[in-house]
């Protein structure tokens, strides 16, 4: 079966300071994870996905499969992060989310 | 290009009302999904489709029935609504695994 965690409901930071967004999963097969943001009075949308390995709006995220996480990362937090972050695992024709965590930068 | 639309945005509704979501997409996806959205629940899948005509029970299906007699389109119906439906419910749909999600129904049963 597939399970993804995400240990944290609330994170909040100061503007500048790094910041880190866990996700742990589970998962028999080759996992494909992804992470989706939502931004206040926005729809749900894809930020980034682990084979791409790129780096959207300063975010990062490493699949780490000895510890099967694929936590989210971003050197230097800008007010415009708060938002709701889902960490997302694709197996079986769907995508399984994590609870969610809503992270709140401070000014 | 209107990607992906809900109908409607708000409803409320009495315990035992039913009612009617309708989903449509014009990306020509093959897999749509529905979930509904709960505080410090995160998102959990109700049923999906992985083409039309096809449907598929999600994790937390009861209460709700689905149907996708036409590629774009996905409705959600529930027959006799119980408060404990009271959620957001978004849906989504997808050519593979990135999904494109609609903007949500907020849906209150009192």
């Amino acid at each position: 079966a597939q399970r993804v965690t995400q240990p944290e409901k609330l994170l909040s930071v100061f503007k500048g300071a790094p910041v880190e967004l866990k996700c742990n999963y589970s998962y028999s097969g080759s996992p494909e994870l992804f992470w989706y943001v939502q931004y206040s009075r926005q729809r749900l949308q894809l930020l980034l996905r682990h084979i791409s390995r790129e780096s959207i709006k300063g975010f990062t995220a490493d699949l780490n499969k000895g510890e099967t996480s694929f936590h989210l990362k971003k050197p230097f937090a800008q007010e415009e992060d708060s938002a709701m972050y889902y960490c997302a695992l694709w197996g079986a024709q769907k995508l399984v989310f994590g609870q969610g965590t809503r992270l709140t930068i401070n000014p | 290009n209107a990607g992906v639309t809900q109908t409607p945005k708000f409803r409320v509704l009495k315990t035992g009302q039913s009612m009617t979501l309708l989903c449509a997409q014009d990306m020509n996806h093959e897999y749509m999904y529905w979930y509904r959205q709960d505080p410090g629940m995160g998102l959990r899948l109700i049923h999906y489709s992985v083409g039309e005509g096809t449907t598929a029970k999600g994790e937390v299906p009861d209460g709700y029935n689905v149907s996708r007699l036409k590629k774009q389109n996905f409705l959600l119906g529930l027959e006799s609504a119980a408060p404990s439906q009271t959620s957001v419910y978004f849906c989504a749909s997808s050519p593979y695994y990135e999904q494109y999600f609609g903007p949500g129904t907020r849906l209150t049963v009192t």
